[in-house]
């Protein structure tokens, strides 16, 4: 079993409709959740951070955590063309002070 | 500007040539990473160093060698680069031990023939 599964899409979406992402992951010690976006050809850029159970929003984006079912999501409202990416989710764990990475989500919404 | 930067960005070598991608933060974090990312797999760290002087291993450090002489430095070294190590390399920084966000730079298509 990986240790950060997700969905590799592609997932599409019209402009204007919610992008859901989700994400599972296995070490039950885990404190710190990410959600990074890709471009191609770019570099991974930080889009969420969460840390506690529940929801947070920034802007059009929200994160949700349940730790009690090791999952997170990332929802994209109101998706536009420009969110088209690779969203990755990360996971730290302070047992082995290392980010584990999902293979990512690849988005694309359709103008 | 703050920035992690990689040289160099494209390399093409051949089997077993010695090579170090360079790795340099201006953003004072203590913590360096390095990561490989192929198509299916993600990301996967290679090494990590909590300081100067402090490195471990990722989940896949076999082939690679890392020193961290300096705190904006973190140099990676193939020793005998083989076929298998052709991929795209990033390295990574953060303020503490990790949980924080990382910062990556442009990356590094390396092709070994």
């Amino acid at each position: 079993q990986k240790e950060v599964e997700q969905n590799s899409g592609p997932l599409s979406v019209p402009e204007g409709a919610i992008a859901s992402l989700n994400c599972t992951y296995s070490d039950r010690v885990s404190q710190s959740f990410f959600w990074y976006r890709q471009y191609s050809g770019k570099s991974p850029e930080l889009i969420m951070s969460i840390y506690s159970n529940g929801d947070k929003e920034d802007g059009r984006f929200t994160a949700q955590l349940n730790k009690a079912s090791q999952y997170v999501s990332l929802l994209i409202r109101d998706s536009q063309p420009s969110d088209s990416a690779t969203y990755l989710c990360a996971v730290w764990s302070a047992g082995g002070f290392k980010t584990i990475f999902g293979a990512g989500t690849r988005l694309f919404v359709k103008a | 500007e703050a920035q992690v930067t990689q040289n160099p960005r494209y390399l093409i070598t051949v089997t077993g040539k010695k090579l170090t991608v360079t790795c340099s933060q201006n953003m004072n974090h203590e913590y360096m990473s390095w990561y490989r990312q192929d198509p299916g797999l993600g990301l996967r760290q290679i090494y990590y160093s909590m300081n100067v002087e402090v490195t471990d291993k990722g989940d896949v450090p076999e082939g690679y060698k890392v020193s961290r002489k300096e705190k904006r430095n973190f140099p990676l070294i193939l020793e005998s680069p083989s076929p298998n190590q052709t991929s795209l390399y990033f390295c990574a920084s953060s303020w503490g031990t990790g949980d924080d966000t990382q910062y990556f730079g442009p990356g590094t298509r390396l092709t070994v023939l």
